[in-house]
Parts: C-alpha cells; structure tokens; sequence
C-alpha cells in the first residue's frame, strides 16, 4: 500500500530532551515536506526537501532540522525541544511538482508531540 | 506572504448542501486545492483546480474559483454523516518550493 509512514505517533518530553520523528515513504516521491498544525493557525510548513540531499526551510524552521540521506526517509530532529513546539506534525510527500503539475501532497497520520 | 483564510466552524444538517468558503491572498497561485482530514487521521485529497478553471464538478463536490475576488469554495451536495471532517483549502504556485500554504481549516459538524 503506497503510504507515508511517521513514528512515533505520540510523544510525551521534556524540555531539552533530544528527539527525532522519523518519516518513510514507499512511493519513491522526490518532494518531501513537514509541516506543524495548531488549533487556529491551520498547517505551517517546517522543512522541505526536493530531493536527496536537498534541503530548505519553510515558514518557521526555529528549533528544527531534517535531514534526507536517502529518497524515502526525511527525519524531523529536534535538538531541544521546547514547550512552543508542543504540536501536531505531518510529513507529506508527492511525486515531482515542479513545474509539471499539481502538487499531490500524501500525508502521514500525524505524530502528536507534547514537550513538558 | 500568501495567506489563506476559512471560517473555522461551519454545520449542516444531514442531506443538505454544505459549503466551505476559502480565500487567499497570493495572485499567482496556480492550482488551489481542497483536503479533508477525518479524527485521528492526515490530510487527504478531496480535489483540486488549476486557476484558469472557473468550476470543477466530482460527484457529490463542486469547486468553484472566483479569481478575480481570490475566492474558492467546495460545495458538498446531499452532505452525510461520513462527511464530518475538517477541510482544509490550499493554494500552491508551479514552481520553486511547489509549497502549499494552507488555510486554518474548516470544521464541518453534521446534524441528524
């Protein structure tokens, strides 16, 4: 089944504490992003990457970094998770948009992310 | 910056219409797009229209685009309690990022 996978699906931390959620996807998609949803500010996108190795920042990238060493796998880290980015985060794929179409975003089931 | 913006609440009762209003800021968007997201779940696709289309029609939903008034709306005809979900309206541009910048999401509650 083609699907966009993120573990963990909850989490519970504390302020400080190192974390990463990881992303896989099976559809052999180049465009990979994540994105944060929070009760009245809709999504907002975290990081993208176009390709392997091909990373960029989105609308508010503050206290994260990604990285894609490999096609199917786009990991959300953060260094130090803070009470702010207490949040619920998808990672979504899609084929190629550039430029050749509509981009058709796959989303992943959501991870929701408590930090104390 | 683009901004994307939707009522958050909207209800209807079971086998009315339902209609999901949505507007946005950024003239060149290039293909506008309505998700749904059930409980507990990621978004999903419902459908999308590229800016040069006035209206598109997929069963039970119709799109409409509004350029000039940057104004898009989803209607839902003969609306179910399957139909319960948050919509989400996005716009997205054919190049660079290809990002979507979506809206805060409309919550749709169904009456019996």
């Amino acid at each position: 089944e083609a699907q966009v996978t993120q573990n963990p699906r909850y989490l519970i931390t504390v302020t400080g504490k190192k974390l990463t959620v990881t992303c896989s996807q099976n559809m052999n998609h180049e465009y990979m992003s994540w994105y944060r949803q929070d009760p009245g500010l809709g999504l907002r996108q975290i990081y993208y990457s176009m390709n392997v190795e091909v990373t960029d920042k989105g609308d508010v990238p503050e206290g994260y970094k990604v990285s894609r060493k490999e096609k199917r796998n786009f990991p959300l880290i953060l260094e130090s998770p803070s009470p702010n980015q207490t949040s619920l985060y998808f990672c979504a794929s899609s084929l190629n948009p550039a430029g050749s179409g509509a981009n058709v975003l796959t989303f992943g089931a959501g991870s929701r992310l408590t930090v104390l | 910056g683009e901004d994307v913006e939707q009522s958050l609440f909207l209800s209807v009762r079971e086998g009315d219409s339902s209609v999901i209003n949505c507007t946005y800021t950024d003239s060149s968007s290039t293909y506008l797009y309505w998700y749904k997201q059930e409980p507990g779940a990621g978004l999903q696709l419902l459908t999308y229209i590229f800016s040069n289309m006035d209206m598109k029609q997929d069963q039970r939903l119709t799109v409409l685009l509004n350029k000039k008034d940057k104004h898009l709306s989803l209607r839902i005809a003969d609306t179910q309690t399957g139909d319960s979900a948050i919509y989400f309206c996005a716009e997205g541009s054919n190049f660079g990022n290809e990002k979507l910048t979506f809206g805060t999401g409309t919550r749709l509650t169904i009456i019996p």
